[in-house]
């Protein structure tokens, strides 16, 4: 069935280090992909999506890479920030909207 | 964006009652608002779709007659939690759906209400 899931439940990175964290899905026929960043006791906060015909999109400090080879994303967050320790979230959709969550990673930066 | 309320933020309740969460879109029409489930270090679990004037579609595995979901509005959408056990206890979330140009939606995000049953 279908399924996202992460490698990492948990990553440390110091202040000012690239972030990276990654996402597998099963789902080839995913039409888009979007990575939430969910603090503690609060909704998902969108960060970035991308759509399935797409490789790579940059936002500010995040940039989003998606390989439909190997049926992986992943999140790179440029210097880090205290700010930016979160659990983060990638889901993958489809045109009827629903949404699948991953398991979600678990970032800690240490200042 | 987009802002979606929840309410309450939190409640406490005895075992046996009900308990009603609010979901509202503040600045925009929802033709479909979708309601999640989350216990604690985990992911959320998407539990029923709920569209605007129609029976909510739920997840397989999500009891309807114990999760009653109302979508009366564009704006609003309820979740009640029928003769909660402490097995209840969890964060739910609700999401409130914008259409986009090429058929596809983008949803925004309540901030959670936490639910213990005591």
């Amino acid at each position: 069935g279908e399924s996202v899931g992460l490698h990492l439940p948990t990553l440390s990175v110091q202040e000012g280090d690239n972030s990276i964290i990654n996402c597998a899905y099963s789902n080839s026929a995913s039409d888009y992909f979007i990575w939430y960043k969910q603090e503690s006791g609060k909704g998902p906060q969108f960060i970035i999506d991308i759509r399935s015909n797409m490789d790579k999109r940059q936002g500010q400090r995040v940039t989003v890479l998606l390989n439909k080879t190997v049926k992986h994303l992943s999140l790179q967050i440029a210097a880090t920030q205290p700010g930016d320790s979160a659990v983060y979230f990638c889901a993958h959709g489809n045109q009827g909207g629903k949404l699948i969550f991953g398991q979600g990673t678990e970032l800690s930066v240490k200042p | 964006g987009a802002v979606v309320s929840q309410h309450p933020s939190r409640v406490i309740c005895k075992s046996g009652t009900s308990v009603k969460i609010e979901c509202r879109s503040l600045d925009f029409q929802a033709t479909t608002m979708f309601w999640y489930r989350q216990f604690p270090k985990k992911s959320l679990m998407l539990m029923a779709t709920s569209n605007e004037g129609s029976k909510a579609t739920y997840e397989q595995g999500v009891e309807k007659d114990k999760f009653l979901i109302n979508h009366a509005s564009l704006t609003l959408s309820t979740l009640t939690v029928t003769s909660a056990h402490p097995e209840d206890s969890s964060f739910y979330i609700c999401s409130a759906a914008e259409p986009l140009a090429g058929g596809s939606i983008e949803q925004f995000f309540g901030p959670g209400t936490r639910l213990t049953v005591l």
